[in-house]
C-alpha cells in the first residue's frame, strides 16, 4: 500500500506566475484535501475533493482552484502568484468525504514566490 | 467560524520532564484530532477523541477531551528528544464544512 505522494517537493516561482501542484492519494482513498501551511503556523484548509467534486472550501480566493481525476489523484492550481503564497502545500487523502475519516498527509510541496 | 487556540506556542524542556499542551475553542467539536509534524514532513495523526471526558493513552502520551467537547489536552510523561516536533490539534467545523487546525505548539526536548 503506497502512501500519499506529492510533486514537486520544492518549487520557486515569481510573482504573477501560475503553478500546478500534484498529489497522488493513498491506495483505495477517494477523497483529497489541500492545505496551505505558512512558516510557523498550522495548516489552513483550502478545499476538499470527493469523487471528483469539490466538497468544502476554506477562505481562499478563486485563483486557488483544484481538480480531482478518476483515479482520485488531484491537482492544486494557483494563478497570479503573490509573495504571500509562499508556503508548504499539503495534501491529505481519506476514504469518504466528511470529517469522520482519518486523513493521511503527504510530505508537502514547498513553494517560494519571489 | 470555529477557532482552535493552542498553548503554549513554544516549549523547550529537558529530557525526563513532563508537559501539557492545551487546545481550546469557544465552540463544540464532534471530535478532535492530535497530530505531530516534523520538519519537511506532513502531519501524522496521533489520536482522535470523540466522547466528552474521554481519555486516551498512547505510550507516554495521554490525550483528554473536555466534558463539553470544547477543549482537549495532550500530556507527555518523561519527554524524550524524539518527542520534539510541532503538535497540532484539529477538528471538523460541521457548520462551514472546513477542517480547522490549531495554532500549533512547537516542542523541543533537550537531551
Amino acid at each position: 500500500e503506497t502512501g500519499v505522494t506529492q510533486s514537486p517537493t520544492h518549487l520557486i516561482k515569481t510573482r504573477g506566475q501560475q503553478v500546478t501542484l500534484r498529489c497522488s492519494s493513498q491506495s483505495g482513498h477517494n477523497t483529497v484535501s489541500w492545505y496551505q501551511q505558512a512558516l510557523g503556523q498550522g495548516p489552513q484548509f483550502i478545499f476538499q475533493y470527493y469523487r471528483e467534486e469539490e466538497n468544502g472550501r476554506g477562505n481562499f480566493p478563486p485563483r486557488f482552484s483544484g481538480l480531482q481525476f478518476p483515479n482520485y489523484s488531484s491537482e492544486l492550481n494557483v494563478n497570479a502568484l503573490e509573495l504571500d503564497d509562499s508556503a508548504l502545500y499539503l495534501c491529505a487523502s481519506s476514504l469518504g468525504g466528511g470529517y469522520q475519516e482519518t486523513q493521511y498527509f503527504g510530505p508537502g510541496t514547498r513553494l517560494l514566490v519571489l | 467560524t470555529q477557532l482552535l487556540e493552542q498553548s503554549p506556542q513554544f516549549l523547550s524542556i529537558q529530557e525526563g520532564e513532563n508537559l501539557t499542551v492545551y487546545c481550546n475553542s469557544s465552540s463544540v467539536f464532534s471530535s478532535l484530532q492530535w497530530y505531530r509534524q516534523e520538519p519537511g514532513e506532513g502531519p501524522v495523526l496521533l489520536v482522535t477523541v470523540v466522547t466528552g471526558g474521554e481519555v486516551k493513552k498512547l505510550k507516554r502520551l495521554t490525550f483528554q477531551f473536555g466534558d463539553a467537547r470544547k477543549d482537549s489536552s495532550l500530556h507527555i510523561t518523561a519527554a524524550q528528544p524524539g518527542d520534539t516536533g510541532l503538535y497540532l490539534c484539529a477538528g471538523w467545523d460541521s457548520g462551514t464544512y472546513k477542517y480547522i487546525f490549531g495554532t500549533g505548539t512547537r516542542l523541543k526536548v533537550l537531551a
